[in-house]
């Protein structure tokens, strides 16, 4: 079965510092891995996502994931947090079945302060 | 590209009756159409899968006597929840994809504030 872990439920930043949101996987087979974000009561944003392809993987917004095999993470990062990042993220994999589901990660509230 | 609508966006009933949410794929053919539901402050929850043309799969838990999941058309997928209860009050979100294979991309709806009195 596949599952991912997000390691924090809050991050707070300074607007024009990093954003790091960090990411765990669990998957028998070599995952679909995506980031996913969600203003307010809002429907989900597809924000970069992951096939096997570059392990590096650039979104939109300037946001980047890593694929880490290795250390089984897929950290989001932004080099400058502005005010319109303040939303959840989610982390997502997708199962291997022929459905091709997706579990969600609990969700990393971000808040940006001026 | 690649837009889902969801409606309503919000709904605010009595508890007994029964209420529609629907979700369009407005310029794709959605193949697969998913059914999630949110609680406050908690990640997303798949309620169940549906191909067009074919009967819901619900996933554990999923009473499929309480939410009915029609999927009857290419661009068009309906859930009711029947005789809705307050605890039945959620936010509940749709996403389509156009084949019935995993490796396409889900599009989400904006979602559906269901509140039950």
């Amino acid at each position: 079965a596949q599952s991912v872990t997000q390691l924090d439920s809050h991050v707070s930043v300074s607007e024009g510092t990093p954003v790091l949101l960090r990411c765990n996987y669990s998957s028998s087979y070599s995952p679909s891995l995506f980031w996913y974000v969600q203003h307010p009561n809002k429907g989900l944003q597809l924000l970069l996502k992951y096939t096997s392809a570059a392990t590096l993987v650039k979104g939109i917004n300037g946001f980047e994931a890593e694929f880490k095999k290795s250390e089984t993470s897929f950290h989001l990062t932004k080099p400058s947090a502005h005010m319109s990042d303040a939303a959840e993220y989610f982390c997502v994999v997708m199962t291997t079945d022929s459905w091709g589901k997706l579990q969600f990660g609990a969700g990393t509230q971000v808040v940006v302060t001026p | 590209g690649a837009v889902v609508s969801q409606h309503p966006s919000r709904v605010i009933c009595k508890s007994g009756t029964s209420v529609k949410i629907e979700c369009r794929s407005l310029d794709f053919q959605a193949t697969t159409m998913f059914w999630y539901r949110q609680f406050p402050k908690q990640s997303l929850m798949l309620m169940a899968t549906s191909n067009e043309g074919s009967k819901a799969t619900y996933e554990q838990g999923v009473e499929k006597d309480k939410f009915l999941i029609n999927h009857a058309s290419l661009t068009l997928s309906t859930l009711t929840v029947t005789s809705a209860h307050p605890e039945d009050s959620s936010f509940y979100i749709c996403s389509a994809r156009a084949g019935r294979i995993g490796n396409q991309p889900q599009h989400f709806g904006d979602g559906t504030r269901l509140s039950i009195l």
